[in-house]
């Protein structure tokens, strides 16, 4: 299995610039979580999906933040416009759940490091 | 919501010494409790996890245990290497579709 994809593994932009970033979880998987991490505020769960349906996105810091998972194998994470606060690195996990309390692995993706300018 | 603290944000130890970092949580429906390893450049990889109808699991040197009426559990690593060094999460769920809480983390530093 390659695991949980993640693309791009590295992105720069300037202020005010859109930014999408793309996850695909592992076939089989039916939750898939976006988090971001910075050394100021550690991991945060910004939203997560369960069979494509948005669970609980009270975790997105603002409007600007939009996700959307159009089908089980591909997510988005979108920034429009983006900030330099918006700095950090974006981990896209997924599972399986088989019921609003039943639990597994999250495997989590390698990653996107976004710098804002 | 859950909220969940860990303790110590940093551990420095010589190789071959015990490492134990403690984690307290809120949620008493919580039942489920893995440890998470990040490596540098890497996300967040599990290296073990306990449920809430055992108190303790072990792993060759890994160790965790739990006491769901203190709400608290840690996790032990025995004979430390390099090699463990890393960022280690500890995270609380089983209440929404997998959802994980966790903790801010340790940086566990083994000196050789």
């Amino acid at each position: 299995d390659a695991g949980v994809i993640q693309s791009p593994r590295h992105e720069v932009t300037e202020m005010g610039q859109e930014v999408t970033l793309r996850c695909k979880p592992i076939s089989g998987h039916n939750s898939l979580f976006w988090y971001r991490q910075t050394m100021m505020r550690g991991l945060e769960l910004l939203i997560y999906f369960n069979n494509n349906v948005p669970i609980d996105d009270s975790g997105m810091p603002e409007d600007r933040f939009s996700a959307k998972m159009p089908n089980a194998s591909f997510s988005t994470l979108k920034i429009q416009p983006s900030e330099p606060r918006d700095s950090a690195v974006y981990f896209c996990a997924s599972s399986f759940s088989g019921s609003s309390t039943s639990y597994n692995e999250q495997f989590f993706g390698p990653g996107t490091r976004l710098t804002v300018l | 919501g859950e909220n969940v603290e860990q303790h110590p944000s940093t551990l420095s130890v010589q190789e071959g010494d015990s490492a134990v970092i403690k984690c307290t949580y809120s949620d008493s429906a919580s039942n489920y409790f893995p440890w998470y390893k990040q490596e540098l450049g890497k996300g967040p990889q599990l290296i073990i996890d306990i449920r809430s109808n055992v108190g303790e699991k072990k792993d060759q040197r890994i160790a965790v245990t739990l006491n769901k009426t203190a709400k608290h559990f840690s996790l032990h690593i025995t004979e430390t290497q390099p090699e463990d060094s890393a960022v280690y999460f500890c995270a609380t769920g089983g209440t929404s579709y997998g959802k994980l809480t966790f903790g801010q983390g340790t940086i566990l530093t083994v000196h050789p």
